[in-house]
């Protein structure tokens, strides 16, 4: 119940190509769902964020689609860079709480 | 310095040994936090502490035992590991809990021979 699955482990893709990462979870108590980047040698750094009172949400060219009936959300980075190649992790809480589940992550190469 | 900083960054021990991470934030945040991440595996959360009273407590063995003096400062003290507490691990802070963002220092990589 308490578990973010995300899929999938590692993705490689051309500059340009629209990356897309899945997330599951199964605690309908979840409320807000961020997505975290973190590059090598750093801590993780907030991306994005939604909450399930809408489908969709762009900053820039990362998009998060929120599915709350199939309980699953994903991310798509449009026109990926090179400078996009991090891993990503996907997270879930409910809102009054201090603890977020974190999805084990995707490791994303994007090739010149 | 700005943000979450932690010292040292890299740390290699022994399994008898006693020492501390150290991690302290400059944004003037009141919720501090310490994670563990291990490769192929989820952050898991340890600890949390607000206004300097812990408020969360996942499960951790006692080898670990955090220590926050001030809004601005988290210890994490360290005894008689084991080489599975190989990890990196990473401490955060927050405004507060809920919708507020948890900005993450760079980790310290620690190494349990």
């Amino acid at each position: 119940q308490q578990q973010v699955k995300q899929s999938p482990q590692s993705l490689i893709v051309q500059k340009g190509g629209i990356p897309i990462i899945n997330c599951a979870y199964e605690n309908t108590a979840f409320d807000y769902f961020p997505w975290y980047q973190q590059f090598p040698g750093k801590g993780p750094a907030l991306l994005i964020a939604i909450r399930p009172d809408v489908s969709e949400k762009k900053e820039g060219r990362f998009t998060i689609s929120f599915n709350k009936s199939a309980k699953q959300f994903s991310l798509h980075i449009m026109d990926s860079q090179p400078g996009d190649s991090a891993t990503y992790f996907c997270a879930a809480k409910r809102g009054s709480s201090y603890k977020l589940i974190f999805g084990s992550g995707t490791r994303l190469l994007v090739r010149p | 310095e700005t943000g979450v900083t932690q010292t040292p960054r890299h740390l290699v021990m022994g399994m008898t040994n006693k020492k501390s991470l150290k991690c302290e934030q400059h944004l003037g945040h009141n919720a501090m936090y310490w994670y563990k991440q291990s490769a192929k595996k989820p952050l898991e959360l340890m600890f949390v502490y607000s206004l300097e009273e812990r408020v969360e407590n996942n499960s951790v063995p006692s080898r670990f035992s955090p220590e926050c003096p001030n809004s601005s400062h988290l210890f994490l003290h360290l005894h008689t590991l084991q080489p599975e507490d190989s990890a990196l691990y990473l401490c955060a802070s927050s405004a507060g809990g809920g919708l507020d963002t948890q900005y993450f220092g760079p980790g310290t990589r620690l190494t349990v021979l």
